[in-house]
């Protein structure tokens, strides 16, 4: 049973980028694409994008995009998302995890799981 | 983008009592619909998927049912292990958009 483990908690200044980690462990992402989703504090969840890892394809959601870059690592089953030019709205837990799977570049519809266990970005000055 | 509305926001439920919860999507998403649970600090676990199976591992005093637009999570006889925010999702159409949630608290 593949688990998601995430990176530890960030504190960042306003304006720099933060890079968060999502690791399958117990096994590979296989086909299965990976999204991140993020939530801020007191609030509900939020869809950022995804990725098919095998093909190293992202989409993102339009409100992210050109701000959020996610990739992947095949040979360390890792899915990393990058946000640049945080602001103190950034602040919140990210979240990733495994959605559809894949045959090349198209998706099955599917529900998310599992998730990993969340990692908190603080951007402060 | 699909527009999932919770209802209620609130819920106040006594241990042993029925919860019922709503989501309406502005638009129909079959029944590519997912129920989760998500505790203070914990990551979101999913509950339902396909509107009405329920997951590996949880209870059967969890139920889902509805299709198109209307949706409905039903706790039949709630547990203290329950209280917790609900989220609804669909799975239909990107992006992928979850509603606000419902807060189940001990009344």
């Amino acid at each position: 049973q593949v688990q998601l483990v995430q990176s530890g908690a960030e504190v960042k200044k306003p304006g720099s980028s933060v890079k968060v980690s999502c690791k399958a462990s117990g096994g590979s992402f296989g086909g299965y694409s990976v999204t991140w989703v993020r939530q801020a504090p007191g609030q509900g969840l939020e869809w950022m994008g995804r990725i098919i890892p095998i093909l190293g394809v992202a989409t993102y959601a339009q409100k992210f995009q050109g701000r959020v870059t996610i990739t992947s690592d095949k040979s360390a089953s890792t899915v990393y998302m990058d946000v640049s030019s945080l602001r103190s709205d950034d602040t919140a837990v990210y979240f990733c995890a495994r959605g559809g799977y894949c045959s090349g570049a198209t998706c099955m519809r599917r529900w998310f799981d599992p998730w990993g266990q969340g990692t908190l970005v603080t951007v402060s000055s | 983008e699909i527009v999932m509305t919770q209802s209620p926001a609130t819920l106040s439920v006594s241990p042993g009592e029925r919860a019922t919860l709503s989501c309406r999507a502005s638009q129909s998403v079959g029944t590519n619909l997912a129920w989760y649970q998500q505790k203070s600090g914990q990551a979101p676990r999913l509950l339902i998927y396909g509107a009405s199976t329920r997951a590996t591992g949880i209870p059967a005093r969890f139920s889902g049912s509805g299709s198109g637009t209307e949706f409905t999570l039903t706790i039949s006889s709630l547990q203290s292990e329950d209280f917790a925010v609900y989220y609804c999702q669909q799975y239909n159409n990107w992006p992928k958009t979850f509603g606000h949630g419902t807060k189940v608290e001990i009344k």
